[in-house]
């Protein structure tokens, strides 16, 4: 099984609105990921968790704010978003050993900000 | 500084006939190296990884061939199949230190796979 499931699938949310993206994967791996993907752009990495500590943090502005309730999930909380944050949002999951460092990725949460 | 390069933008083949899809890396740092294929408004998907200490590896009608010394890996994909047209990304990673979990990808290269 190398699902990664996320929730909400599509999300549209207003400049002062507060929304969190959710994340789940029952693979039994210790890294998860979060990225922006712009259309006809490669996935952009935010942050990474290992071992549910926030190990980087790709400069993201605060208004992304990454949470690590457990191994198995990952949120994404936003606030006061802007326009040019709009796109899809994926979730990866990894094992934290050398050698075994594929990610598999979520679906996605296409995100329209208004 | 763009560290993986897809240097093709699209790639257009026959149906039955081999995809042949190339990626060129600057860091020799990296040591592992995968190809994920995406369609629109979905996530990628996994398709093919090969470590740095081989030079091929094959999975069905997937085979990545990885050429060190030119700091260059392919994807064949034998025969191609309408259902293979999508966008694929080739992706690094072991670039090692702080870089440790982190992908660097390539600018992707849409493959459209003609019936």
């Amino acid at each position: 099984d190398t699902e990664v499931t996320q929730t909400p699938k599509h999300l549209v949310m207003g400049m002062t609105n507060k929304k969190s993206l959710k994340c789940e994967q029952h693979m039994g791996h210790r890294a998860m990921y979060w990225y922006k993907q712009k259309a006809k752009k490669p996935p952009e990495l935010m942050f990474v968790y290992s071992y549910e500590k926030l190990s980087i943090n790709e400069s993201v502005p605060s208004r992304f704010s990454p949470e690590c309730p457990n191994s198995s999930l990952l949120n994404l909380h936003l606030h006061a978003l802007q326009p040019e944050d709009s796109a899809l949002y994926l979730c990866a999951s990894s094992q934290d050993r050398p050698g075994e460092e594929t990610q598999y990725f979520g679906p996605g949460t296409r995100l329209l900000v208004l | 500084d763009q560290q993986v390069k897809q240097n093709s933008p699209s790639l257009s083949v026959q149906e039955g006939r081999i995809s042949i899809l190339n990626c060129d890396y600057t860091n020799s740092m990296f040591d592992y190296f995968l190809w994920y294929k995406k369609y629109p408004a979905e996530g990628p998907t996994f398709l093919i990884s090969i470590s740095s200490i081989k030079d091929k590896n094959e999975d069905g009608r997937f085979t990545v061939f990885l050429n060190k010394s030119a700091k260059h890996l392919s994807l064949h994909i034998v025969p191609s199949q309408p259902g293979d047209s999508a966008v694929y990304f080739c992706a690094a990673s072991g670039a090692g230190g702080t870089s440790y979990g982190k992908l660097t990808f390539g600018q992707g290269t849409i493959l459209t796979v003609h019936p």
